[in-house]
């Protein structure tokens, strides 16, 4: 079975700040891992995608992730954070394109 | 570009009634899912649908939801007796090559 933590509900940034969003998984199968982002009263917009290819993977909006096998990690970061970035973080896990395993989400706001 | 669609996007129904949700995935994908997010809780798979039946389902998909592909492009899920607890944001997503599963904007069910 596969599951999806996301460390911190909520996470609250200065504009311009390090944006850090922790994930961590579990998967008995070499993961495919992706970041959703919500924005209030939408739908789920794909972020950026890890599919066994490059470890650094590059998303939307100048957010991207790292891949740590060895720390089962998927954490999400942008350099410097933006007004426009605060919404809810959701990190997911499948396997092959099987059904999406999502972790509870976190809610990013920013501080001007 | 092509996008998931879902009507209608709020639905209100009272308790024992029968609902069905709509969705027109993407038109060449071939995998179809629903989830459902209730309020403030984490994005949960309910069921994915593959070449004309269900290829996997959760706990959740009891005996009182359904899915059909009534046509070439509609993807409907209906719930035949609704229960308080039912309501939710019901998510519709397809997926295409790359593994990741596009999302539809939802539609809110609220059950009275």
């Amino acid at each position: 079975a596969q599951s999806v933590t996301q460390l911190g509900s909520h996470v609250s940034v200065s504009e311009g700040a390090l944006v850090l969003l922790r994930c961590n998984y579990s998967s008995s199968v070499p993961p495919y891992l992706f970041w959703y982002v919500q924005y209030p009263n939408q739908g789920l917009q794909l972020l950026l995608k890890y599919t066994s290819a490059a470890t650094l993977v590059k998303g939307i909006n100048g957010f991207e992730a790292e891949f740590k096998k060895s720390e089962t990690s998927f954490h999400l970061t942008k350099p410097s954070a933006h007004m426009s970035d605060a919404a809810e973080y959701f990190c997911a896990v499948s396997d092959a394109g099987n059904m999406l395993t999502f972790g509870g989400g976190t809610r990013l706001m920013v501080k001007p | 570009e092509p996008e998931v669609t879902q009507t209608p996007s709020h639905q209100v129904t009272q308790m024992g009634q029968e609902v069905i949700l709509r969705c027109v995935p993407i038109s060449n994908h071939l995998y179809f899912y629903w989830y459902r997010q209730i309020l403030g809780q984490k994005v949960e798979f309910l069921v994915s649908f593959y070449n004309n039946e269900i290829s996997e389902k959760s706990e959740i998909f009891d005996d009182q939801f359904s899915v059909e592909r009534p046509d070439g492009s509609n993807f409907t899920l209906k719930i035949r007796s609704t229960k308080l607890e039912d309501s939710a944001m019901y998510f519709c997503a397809s997926i295409g090559l790359g593994y990741e599963q596009y999302f539809g904007p939802g539609t809110r069910l609220t059950v009275t």
